[in-house]
């Protein structure tokens, strides 16, 4: 398996609260990126990056911001959560001349 | 944009059997690569076997393999003498390979159970 962290694995949280999803690779990827999977059903890209202060929106909308200050780093922030906001999020990262994208284990976040 | 569709919701094979996922896609694009994904329960996403579209020749890893035609945009993976450790989750992808589509656009996912 890749050198690829996601923390917390699983974070139940109420309404209301500020949250960071911490992402962190040791692989030296500049490109990474943050996907949001509901249970048994297909990823959808919220946001990703080409570099150190480089982040872009992905093809579905999200509440959620990004951050890329270091290359190894890639926390993903929701000011407010909220019960939508229940669903897994998977952290990737490649490197530039590289096709695979490495995947981390996931959060699983549930907004009550 | 690019659409990656995966007909087959849920599948199953006996163990030691072979089974096949389809993959369907729809670019406009020449030159693209396309993978296959297994996301085991509870367990890291991991590459399976990636074809790029440059290539006739199809993908082969151990088991894996894959039927790659172009022209029909299908991208179907065989699985042969399957294994209790093959049961997951199987996402199709495709990557275009325009100077910035940098983006994997995965499909809906096939469940595989492998009954012993």
């Amino acid at each position: 398996e890749a050198d690829i962290y996601q923390t917390p694995r699983y974070l139940v949280i109420g309404t209301g609260k500020k949250i960071t999803l911490e992402c962190s690779q040791t692989m030296g990827h500049d490109k990474m990126y943050w996907y949001q999977q509901d249970p048994g059903m297909e990823l959808h890209l919220i946001h990703y990056s080409y570099g150190v202060n480089s982040t872009e929106k992905g093809d579905l909308s999200s509440e959620s911001t990004v951050s890329r200050i270091r290359t190894e780093h890639f926390p993903l922030t929701l000011e407010s959560a909220r019960p939508s906001h229940t669903s897994q999020y998977l952290c990737a990262s490649r490197p530039t001349r590289y096709n695979e994208q490495f995947f981390g284990p996931g959060t699983r976040l549930t907004v009550l | 944009a690019q659409t990656v569709t995966q007909s087959q919701p849920e599948m199953s094979v006996q163990e030691a059997e072979t089974v096949t996922l389809s993959c369907t896609y729809d670019t406009s694009e020449s030159d693209y690569y396309l993978f296959w994904y297994k996301q085991p329960p509870s367990r890291q996403m991991i590459l399976v076997i990636r074809q790029e579209a440059y290539k006739q020749q199809n993908a082969t890893e151990n088991r894996f393999s894959v039927n790659f035609q172009k022209a029909a945009k299908s991208f179907s993976l065989k699985i042969s003498d399957s294994q209790l450790g093959d049961a997951a989750m199987y996402f199709c992808a495709y990557r275009g390979n325009l100077q910035g589509a940098q983006k994997l656009v995965f499909g809906q996912g096939t469940r595989l159970t492998i009954n012993p």
